[in-house]
């Protein structure tokens, strides 16, 4: 069965700090994974796309990783702001002529000042 | 470019009732979902379609859901009648083509509330 499996469930942190957040896919066939994050009464906005053949990838104060041979993904937030407060989303796209979309349950991250 | 819309934002209704939700995706894009966000939740997905036909619907509760996109453009998702645990933010999203390497653009979603 196609899963995707999000850690922690939630975490507090405080402004200036960094964090990780985990994701740990078994999805097959894989053709990408995306990080989306989510603020609260929103809809999700994609953060990163990572391919097969892609370690890392950065967007400003974000950065995520994928080992594809272990299936997992990272998400670092270096130097948070308040902002970043949001639920953050992993989604793996089985690509190909199945096309879908495995949503993670998320990680509610919660900056405080 | 403008980002999806969707109305209402909000919606309380009492069980056995229906309600529908409209979806406006960007322009262009061939590809829509309808999801549904339980509360700590995922999105879960409940119909995708291609231009104005129907790609997914497995997970459609269709004894009580219906939807459909008329002209391969606006989309409305029906309930009815509603039940207590269809209390969710139903979120619609659009892509360009669908494919995997396209990007969803969500809404922001309407919020139900079943009492």
């Amino acid at each position: 069965k196609n899963q995707v499996e999000q850690s922690p469930q939630s975490l507090i942190i405080l402004e200036g700090k960094n964090c990780t957040l985990q994701c740990n896919y078994t999805v097959s066939p894989f053709s990408n994974l995306r990080w989306y994050k989510q603020d609260t009464g929103r809809g999700p906005v994609s953060l990163t796309i990572m391919t097969f053949s892609e370690n890392t990838k950065s967007n400003g104060r974000y950065t995520a990783t994928l080992d594809a041979d272990t299936k997992q993904s990272s998400l670092h937030i270096t130097a948070s702001q308040l902002s970043d407060s949001a639920s953050y989303i992993c989604v793996v796209n089985t690509g190909g002529a199945t096309n879908k979309l495995i949503f993670g349950t998320g990680t509610l991250l919660a900056v405080q000042p | 470019e403008a980002g999806v819309a969707q109305s209402p934002r909000y919606k309380i209704i009492e069980k056995r009732q229906s309600v529908a939700f409209w979806c406006n995706p960007i322009s262009g894009h061939a590809t829509l979902y309808w999801y549904q966000q339980i509360l700590g939740q995922g999105p879960k997905l409940l119909i995708q379609f291609q231009n104005n036909g129907v790609v997914d619907d497995s997970q459609l509760p269709k004894d009580r859901f219906s939807a459909e996109r008329l002209k391969g453009v606006d989309s409305t998702l029906k309930i009815q009648p509603a039940k207590l645990e269809d209390s969710a933010v139903y979120l619609c999203a659009s892509s360009s083509t669908g494919g995997s390497g396209s990007p969803l653009h969500f809404g922001n979603g309407t919020r139900l509330t079943v009492t």
